[in-house]
């Protein structure tokens, strides 16, 4: 099976702006989550999708937005960027269940300069 | 509310030396515990998971114990290598959770 998808792999914007990344899951995947990386709090969970709903929300301004389409693929939004939203997204395609697991893409890096 | 706790990096050891990165966790009811590590440029990878007391969940070397008595899931591998050189990250899934909280993560550099 193709592992997870994530476009783009590098994004520069400037403050201000809006972002979108879209990611990938595993097929036959319901379930994603998204994370932001960054050195200084690590990794957070921002928020995740089962069949299209949003069931889990993290701690992160109304500025960061998501969807998830009928096939799964998942899409996060940024609007007016500030300077702390330069991190690294992570999106990861969930095993649900007893046997829970999470596989990670290779994540998008977007710096905003 | 939920959390992990690892020991603080950087970590550096000699190749063939023996590797433990210390796990504990704060959570109510019977979380499943996780190890995951990120190759530099790259996602994580899940490394082993354990989802009840006593279990051990053990990958390409590596193990960790779920001890329920002392909250902990310590990561250990007997013999390092250069290629383990990488961001270790614990986690749990809380009971009835559907997202993984993670440790601040450890970072470990094998020298040859």
């Amino acid at each position: 099976k193709a592992g997870v998808t994530q476009t783009p792999r590098y994004l520069i914007k400037t403050r201000g702006q809006q972002v979108t990344l879209s990611c990938s899951p595993i097929s036959g995947h319901r379930s994603v989550s998204w994370y932001q990386q960054t050195p200084g709090q690590g990794l957070q969970f921002l928020f995740e999708y089962f069949s299209e709903t949003q069931r889990n929300k993290g701690n992160f301004p109304g500025r960061f937005s998501g969807r998830q389409f009928s096939n799964s693929r998942s899409e996060m939004n940024v609007s007016t960027l500030e300077l702390g939203d330069s991190a690294l997204y992570l999106c990861a395609s969930n095993i649900l269940g007893e046997g829970y697991e999470q596989y990670f893409g290779p994540g998008t890096r977007l710096t905003v300069t | 509310g939920d959390s992990v706790t690892q020991m603080e990096g950087p970590v550096t050891l000699s190749e063939e030396a023996f590797l433990t990165i210390n796990c504990t966790y704060t959570a109510t009811g019977y979380p499943s515990l996780f190890w995951y590590v990120q190759y530099p440029g790259e996602g994580l990878q899940l490394l082993l998971k354990a989802t009840k007391a006593d279990d051990k969940g053990s990958n390409k070397g590596f193990e960790a114990t779920y001890r329920k008595e002392t909250t902990s899931f310590h990561l250990e591998k007997g013999s390092v290598q250069v290629s383990d050189s990488a961001v270790y990250f614990c986690a749990l899934l809380g009971q009835g959770a559907q997202k993984l909280v993670f440790g601040q993560g450890t970072r470990l550099t094998i020298n040859p």
